[in-house]
């Protein structure tokens, strides 16, 4: 099974602050990496699929890159609803996978 | 519009099995490409992909656990039935079904249910 690990576990941001997520998996992926964002008590929504392709309604503040084995989620300036846990999923392959979890909470 | 709702008991004992119903509405598993799938959270924990039906009937298992798990649907009723036997505490978790497609490879999760937490203790 492909393994995802996140970077960092945790962070704490400020409003207008420019956030970076990183995910790495364990044999290249192509492009076939999506990135959710979870809030307490709520399902995953979905913001970016095919590693950089934003989902239709999703603030362009957030955006993806990367390929193969490194990807990242950008939020360009973090605004007060985007404080969340935020997951990477892999695709490529069975099992599909996610990372542990990235929370961002408010500095 | 795509809606998915999951139902099923809040409260099975250890070495029970779960049945757990998807109901969904906005689109058709006869529909080619489509998919559902199941996820779950423990508590605090990550998400774990547990299963994956598409339109062709094409079934899909997480390999930790598929000795314990069924997946099904039924087009006419537009659900999707997931089957865990053998429960045990480290079950307990939020279950939720998402909507998927495939395109050629395995596909992501675009629609979630709001998901249920399934409690196992005795």
């Amino acid at each position: 099974a492909i393994q995802l690990t996140q970077s960092p576990s945790s962070l704490s941001a400020s409003v207008g602050d420019r956030v970076t997520i990183t995910c790495r998996a364990s044999q290249g992926l192509s492009s076939a990496l999506a990135w959710y964002q979870q809030k307490p008590g709520k399902a995953p929504k979905v913001l970016i699929y095919d590693a950089s392709s934003l989902e239709s309604g999703v603030p362009s503040r957030f955006s993806g890159s990367g390929s193969g084995t490194d990807f990242t989620l950008t939020i360009s300036s973090l605004q007060p609803e985007d404080f969340a846990t935020y997951y990477c999923q892999q695709f490529n392959s069975y099992p599909l996978t996610f990372g542990p979890g990235t929370k961002v909470d408010i500095k | 519009q795509i809606t998915l709702k999951e139902s099923g008991p809040t409260l099975v004992k250890p070495t029970q099995t779960l049945t757990l119903t998807c109901t969904f509405s906005g689109f058709s598993l006869n529909t080619t490409e489509v998919g559902v799938g199941w996820v779950r959270q423990p508590p605090g924990k990550a998400l774990e992909w547990l299963a994956l039906i598409y339109w062709d009937d094409d079934k899909r298992y997480s390999p930790s656990l598929k000795s314990r798990l069924t997946i099904t649907k039924d087009t006419s009723k537009n659900q999707v039935v997931l089957t865990m036997t053998n429960m045990d505490p480290v079950d307990t978790a939020t279950y939720y079904c998402a909507h998927s497609r495939w395109f050629g490879e395995p596909g992501y999760f675009d629609y979630w249910g709001q998901g249920t937490l399934v409690t196992v203790s005795s």
